[in-house]
């Protein structure tokens, strides 16, 4: 089945830590992107990728890093250095072109204790 | 990129129609109308774009005003699954920011039995 897979779904970490999120495609799209949500609020963008080893910065970057070394893989880093990470973290990916519909990964809840 | 005022809730009996309103006043020439639904703790999922006609595919249909400074998402006969939190995005039109969707807080539709 074609798609985006996250992992894990449910991630717990102590405070100073940094803590890689898993985001892979097999859609053949070339951009991706990762969004951050925290409760009643909308989605919030961190970071996108339009092309393999390219990335921008998104609204909300600071404490985040990113990483763009294959096609199919896009991992975001939560550093100690971001004050809130507890969210719900979503990743997508769309093609350049067509619609430009993005599809969103079933994302990965992220707790710091 | 332009902003997008949406009610936060609405409620609609199921196998109604339910028509869900945003309001794009500062939407550019080239900037597209997108929705989006999210179900909860799940990613969101396209439903519809649009530019300046009125669009239907098999979920929704989507009417924009001859002005284009607003919408409105028509789900013609909701059921219980139509549950969710709808977003009314404005799509930048090119450059670098081509792709990127900045999602306000959504109209939370509750259908009814």
């Amino acid at each position: 089945d074609g798609g985006i897979t996250q992992s894990p779904k449910y991630l717990f970490r102590k405070e100073g830590q940094n803590v890689t999120l898993s985001c892979e495609q097999n859609l053949n799209h070339d951009a991706m992107y990762w969004y951050r949500q925290d409760p009643g609020q909308g989605l919030r963008l961190i970071y996108y990728s339009q092309i393999v080893n390219d990335f921008q910065k998104g609204d909300i970057a600071e404490g985040y890093s990113v990483s763009r070394e294959k096609k199919e893989s896009f991992p975001l880093t939560v550093t100690s250095a971001q004050k809130n990470p507890t969210a719900f973290y979503l990743c997508a990916s769309s093609n350049q072109g067509g619609r430009y519909e993005q599809f969103f990964g079933p994302g990965t809840r992220l707790t710091v204790l | 990129d332009a902003k997008t005022t949406q009610p936060p809730s609405m409620d609609c009996a199921e196998g109604r129609a339910a028509n869900l309103p945003c309001n794009h006043s500062t939407i550019s020439g080239n900037e597209y109308v997108y929705w989006y639904r999210q179900i909860h703790s799940q990613g969101p999922q396209y439903i519809i774009h649009g530019l300046k006609n009125n669009e239907t595919n098999e979920m929704a249909s989507l009417i924009i005003t001859e002005d284009r400074k607003s919408s409105t998402l028509i789900l013609p006969h909701a059921t219980l699954r139509d549950t969710a939190v709808y977003y009314c995005i404005v799509r930048p039109g090119g450059g670098t920011s081509y792709g990127k969707l900045t999602f306000g807080q959504g109209t939370i539709l509750t259908v009814h039995p």
